[in-house]
């Protein structure tokens, strides 16, 4: 089983719609969480960074993370066009070497006009 | 402001030639610095990882090295490559748990 599972997608959705990704992880001694965006044939780049439990909002975007389910979730309001790529999640634990990260193997995702 | 360079950004080198991949990065000293490949469809793989000159820590056994000759410059080679290292390379820096900043990317294939 990998330590961090994420469905790859393909997620399609409508101009304007909510779009939702999660992560799910089996490791508990994750405390760092990352979002990661990459369009295609691009370096990702980073999004949103949380550490341990709670929400935090971007703009458009907010994170979540529910340490006692495992469990982490993007969300992009509004979506846009520009919003298509893929994106990854990735997660440290304090005990990691430091810098080492999980990632997922990412979800695509295509925002219709 | 830190910046990371990564180059060349396509490659197509035939089986069993060597191969150079250089990273620098600017405005930084002593960064952690990072070897991913990403093959297609699939996830990010951590090859090296380095947290000083000189220092190299492998993750992945494999046809690949890498070396650390400056505070900011890191880089991937192979003496004689195999088809299965096609993908797509990247280098990464952090000072910490703030989350990496990566390069461009390589392509390379390999034929």
């Amino acid at each position: 089983q990998k330590e961090v599972e994420q469905d790859p997608g393909p997620l399609s959705v409508p101009e304007g719609a909510i779009v939702s990704l999660n992560c799910t992880y089996s490791n508990s001694a994750f405390q760092y969480f990352m979002w990661y965006r990459q369009y295609s044939r691009k370096g990702p780049e980073l999004l949103m960074y949380t550490y341990s439990s709670g929400n935090k909002e971007d703009g458009r975007f907010t994170a979540q993370v529910d340490k006692s389910s495992k469990y982490i979730s993007l969300f992009i309001r509004d979506s846009q066009p520009s919003d298509s790529a893929t994106y990854l999640c990735a997660m440290s634990a304090a005990t990691d070497s430091w810098g080492k990260f999980q990632f997922g193997a990412g979800t695509q995702v295509v925002v219709t006009p | 402001s830190q910046t990371i360079h990564q180059w060349p950004a396509t490659l197509v080198q035939p089986v069993g030639s060597p191969l150079s991949l250089e990273c620098t990065v600017e405005g930084t000293s002593n960064p952690n610095l990072y070897w991913y490949r990403q093959a297609a469809g699939r996830g990010l793989q951590l090859l090296f990882y380095s947290v000083g000159i000189g220092q190299i820590s492998s993750e992945v056994p494999q046809n690949l090295s890498a070396s650390r000759p400056q505070d900011r410059q890191f880089i991937l080679s192979s003496k004689k490559l195999l088809l299965s290292d096609s993908g797509f390379y990247l280098c990464a820096w952090t000072e910490g748990y703030g989350g990496y900043t990566f390069g461009s990317g390589t392509r390379l294939t390999v034929v």
